[in-house]
């Protein structure tokens, strides 16, 4: 079965310093990927998706995500936190031969002063 | 600009009644999806449609239901509400076509209070 762990719930950073938002997926088939941002009291937007392509995949707002196989990892990162980073991200894996999401259970991130 | 909407955007209603939540797209999608968010749980998946009179159960359906009669809307329905259906529903739509790496669009949310 298709699943993904998000391995924090919660994550500080100070502004400036690095974000690292770890992602871990299980497919026995080559995934589609998918990181979205919610910021308080508002719909998802997706920030990147894997494709293939690419191993190393960009996004908005300085996000980026590196696909590693062989640690059936997708780990969410930013060189510098700013303060509107501040939201909840969720990692998700689109069924295999559907259209349909299984969404992780979320990473709020808060970013300090 | 094509869009998603959701409305009310706030709900309160008590057990036992009968509630409707209504979701609108103008990106000409055919796949539609309703989740409800709750802490801990990210979002699960309730109902989906990929076209006209289409319909599909997802893995929270119990107690809702769904129905499409046109391209743009996906109302869902609380037949009888429960406490336990208190939750943050959100609509999203997706356009057809290969099914991978599939962009869906998200509305902005209904918080619902069933009291």
């Amino acid at each position: 079965a298709q699943s993904v762990t998000q391995l924090d719930s919660h994550v500080s950073v100070s502004e400036g310093t690095p974000v690292l938002l770890r992602c871990n997926y299980s497919s026995s088939y080559s995934p589609s990927l998918f990181w979205y941002v919610q910021h308080p009291n508002k719909g998802l937007q997706l920030l990147l998706k894997y494709t293939s392509a690419a191993t190393l995949v960009k996004g908005i707002n300085g996000f980026e995500a590196e696909f590693k196989k062989s640690e059936t990892s997708f780990h969410l990162t930013k060189p510098s936190a700013h303060m509107s980073d501040a939201a909840e991200y969720f990692c998700v894996v689109q069924l295999s031969g559907t259209y349909k999401y299984i969404f992780g259970t979320g990473t709020r991130l808060k970013v300090l002063a | 600009d094509a869009e998603i909407t959701q409305s009310p955007r706030h709900k309160i209603t008590e057990t036992g009644r009968q509630v409707t939540l209504a979701c609108h797209q103008t990106w000409n999608h055919n796949n539609m999806f309703w989740y409800r968010q709750d802490l801990g749980h990210g979002l699960r998946l309730i109902h989906y449609s990929y076209g006209v009179q289409d319909t599909n159960k997802g893995e929270v359906s119990d107690g809702y239901s769904v129905s499409r009669s046109n391209t743009e809307d996906l109302p869902l329905t609380l037949e009888s509400a429960a406490s336990s259906q208190t939750s943050v529903y959100f609509c999203a739509s997706s356009e057809t076509g290969v099914p991978t790496y599939n962009e869906q669009f998200f509305g902005p949310g209904t918080r619902l209070t069933v009291l």
